[in-house]
């Protein structure tokens, strides 16, 4: 049972434009929510993560949007950029309990100068 | 570079062998992370560390596997009488724990079982 649901699979973006993924989870008792970047055989790298308390987080050309009544997270990368291009994935965890991730299925991005 | 360390970096066996991996994390991070990477998948959870103690075990940890991290610093997985299905990329993660939840990756083992 996926515990975190990302799409779309892969994108497709112009350079400059605009990358959006998003993620969508059923687990409430969820309260942090990172996303990675992944290059081919490397490890995760941490982009940017949020906690429920807030609605958005703005760090650089990347931005995490929260929804909680919807239980819905998105990323958006601003002005793409064909350096961007990489796989990225969701995750979410529950704090108090170990802090263990639970990672989407990855977005595979694709920036065409 | 202090980031964490995975050795080796690649692994190739034959089914039934053992293999152990170790992973180095980031210098007095208290919270040691392995995860299991299939490919075109996210990270799967497998297991961790708060100090030396094994806190939680995933389900997906089959008695073949055991990890361990003595004395609250390097850790080592191994897998016991590998099988095809074992071949993936194994990933540790470390975090400073104490109201500190980012975890960093290392680059991770690259197993093939043949």
């Amino acid at each position: 049972q996926q515990q975190v649901k990302q799409s779309p699979q892969s994108l497709i973006v112009q350079k400059g434009g605009i990358s959006i993924i998003n993620c969508a989870y059923e687990n409430t008792a969820f309260d942090y929510f990172p996303w990675y970047q992944q290059f081919p055989g490397k490890g995760p790298a941490l982009l940017i993560a949020i906690r429920p308390d807030v609605s958005e987080k703005k760090e650089g050309r990347f931005t995490i949007s929260f929804n909680k009544s919807a239980k819905q997270f998105s990323l958006h990368i601003m002005d793409s950029q064909p350096g961007d291009s990489a796989t990225y994935f969701c995750a979410a965890s529950i704090r108090a309990t170990g802090n263990q991730f639970y990672f989407g299925t990855g977005t595979s991005l694709t920036v065409i100068p | 570079d202090t980031g964490v360390s995975q050795d080796p970096r690649h692994k190739i066996t034959k089914r039934g062998q053992n293999v152990t991996f170790r992973c180095d994390p980031i210098s007095e991070h208290n919270r040691l992370y392995w995860y299991r990477q299939t490919l075109g998948q996210g990270p799967e959870f497998l297991t961790y560390f708060q100090n030396e103690a094994q806190l939680e075990k995933s389900r997906l940890l089959s008695d073949r596997f055991s990890a361990e991290r003595p004395k609250g610093s390097f850790s080592t997985l191994e897998i016991q009488r590998t099988e095809q299905g074992d071949s993936a990329m194994y990933l540790c993660a470390s975090s400073p724990g104490q109201g500190v939840y980012e975890q960093y990756f290392g680059p991770g083992t690259r197993l093939t079982v043949t």
